[in-house]
């Protein structure tokens, strides 16, 4: 069945570094793609979304592009703070659900 | 605008016992989503529901129940608490179309010792 698969963590970076969490699906459509945010204590976010393949979603600084070619969605951002610190998952659109990878936690030190 | 409301927060049973986790939703959402977040697992489905009266498995459904008599309620009830169903439980629901938003309750931490 339709799967995502994200890079392992915890990754723990300084301030103001760039980040990237790799994500990679496999699916037998064309689903769209998420990534949403946990902070602490809390409920699932959604961060940011692309519907389509070469689109790129994009909110709060963080980006990322719908790679049909290499069946990716990277998350991105060019420099991180503390308050991002959080756990990040990559999640993709079924026909009447939604699934999500194993989530990556980050940490940002000042 | 309460959005997706879940109870309890927390909840310790013992080994056998019964409990249902009651999820709600005031945003008219057609699809109901509970997921189970074991640490380092991300989220696994459990069951999901596209409308009032209809319920389906998802990736993890065995030792729990659902129903769905109302667009607004979506409760999962564990018949037979086991250890292995300790975790952390969240509800979701979006609408449907192109909007795929997913909405998270702020989840229930059940220990079953």
């Amino acid at each position: 069945g339709d799967s995502v698969t994200q890079m392992e963590g915890p990754v723990t970076l300084s301030e103001e570094a760039f980040l990237t969490i790799n994500c990679t699906y496999t699916a037998t459509g064309y689903p769209s793609l998420f990534w949403y945010v946990q902070y602490p204590g809390e409920g699932l976010q959604l961060l940011l979304k692309a519907t389509k393949a070469d689109d790129k979603g994009s909110n709060k600084g963080f980006e990322a592009t719908y790679r049909k070619e290499t069946t990716s969605f990277h998350l991105e951002k060019g420099s991180v703070q503390v308050s991002d610190s959080a756990v990040y998952f990559c999640a993709l659109s079924g026909d009447n659900d939604m699934r999500f990878g194993a989530g990556t936690r980050l940490t940002v030190k000042p | 605008n309460a959005g997706v409301t879940q109870t309890p927060k927390f909840r310790i049973l013992k080994i056998g016992q019964s409990m249902t986790l009651q999820c709600t939703q005031d945003m008219n959402h057609n699809y109901m989503y509970w997921y189970r977040q074991d640490p380092g697992m991300g989220l696994k489905l459990i069951y999901y529901s596209v409308g009032a009266g209809i319920t389906d498995k998802g990736e993890v459904p065995n030792g729990y129940n659902v129903s769905r008599s109302t667009t607004e309620d979506f409760p999962l009830r564990l018949e037979l608490a086991a250890p292995s169903q300790t975790s952390v439980y969240f509800c979701a629901s979006r609408d449907r179309g192109d909007n795929e938003k997913l909405f998270f309750g702020s989840g229930t931490q059940l220990s079953v010792l």
